[in-house]
């Protein structure tokens, strides 16, 4: 199963509403989670299932999607949120991730 | 508190062998499956092997298969992953990562900082 990110790369100022994308090339139901990266650190997992919100994310974090369609949506974008963000695959090994996203503030 | 710490990450001649280690503590080790994930140099993440809680089951990506070996053992709370056959492109920081559930199906919810490799004669 391939998996793929719109757009590669953005740039948001604080405040504004972002939208990412992945789309999986067959139906993988809700079997995706989405990952948050930041240079020199380790991966952090932001929500599983597609749509559920990790212990401790900030809830302008949310996720959707089912099928072949998934988004990340950070409702109100902060400077922490600098990141590259992956999703992920998990209904058929090999388990596979998104090329990633890449986050700036403009 | 959910700790992951790999080591044995360095520099290896292409076709020789690395074997690396993860060690868990904060958690009941052998609850867990656990993966391995890795990420080439200005590349994204490309998911490696999984095994399963007890080690009855094991799955590798195209990319690592028959090259790469995962064990773990759960009376000491470590992970491992056997490189044999390395390649240039095997270059990357190896993270480690805690599946949410025993069986091989799940989120990965707790990562190491990660360990590099370069291969490179």
């Amino acid at each position: 199963i391939q998996m793929t990110q719109s757009p590669s790369s953005l740039s948001a100022s604080v405040g504004d509403r972002v939208t990412i994308t992945c789309q999986a090339t067959q139906d993988i139901s809700n079997y995706l989670h989405w990952y948050q990266h930041k240079p020199g650190k380790a991966p952090n997992l932001l929500i599983s299932d597609a749509s559920n919100l990790e212990t401790g994310v900030p809830s302008r974090f949310s996720g959707s999607g089912s099928g072949t369609e998934f988004t990340l949506t950070i409702s109100s974008l902060q400077p922490e949120d600098i990141a590259t963000y992956y999703c992920q695959q998990y209904d058929n090994i090999p388990y596979t991730f998104g090329p990633g996203t890449k986050l700036e503030i403009k | 508190q959910v700790h992951l710490v790999e080591s044995g990450g360095g520099v290896v001649q292409p076709g020789r062998s690395l074997s690396l280690s993860c060690v868990a503590s904060g958690f009941i080790f052998n609850n867990y499956a656990f993966h391995w994930v890795r990420q080439a140099p200005g590349k994204g993440l490309e998911w490696l092997a999984v095994i399963s809680y007890d080690g009855g089951h094991k799955y590798f990506a195209d990319s690592v298969k028959g090259r790469f070996t995962i064990s773990r053992d759960n009376s000491n709370d470590t992970l491992y992953l056997q490189m044999n056959s390395l390649r240039t492109e095997d270059t990357a920081v190896y993270y480690c990562a805690r599946g949410r559930y025993p069986t091989i199906l799940s989120a990965l919810d707790f990562w190491g900082q990660g360990t590099l490799v370069i291969v490179s004669s």
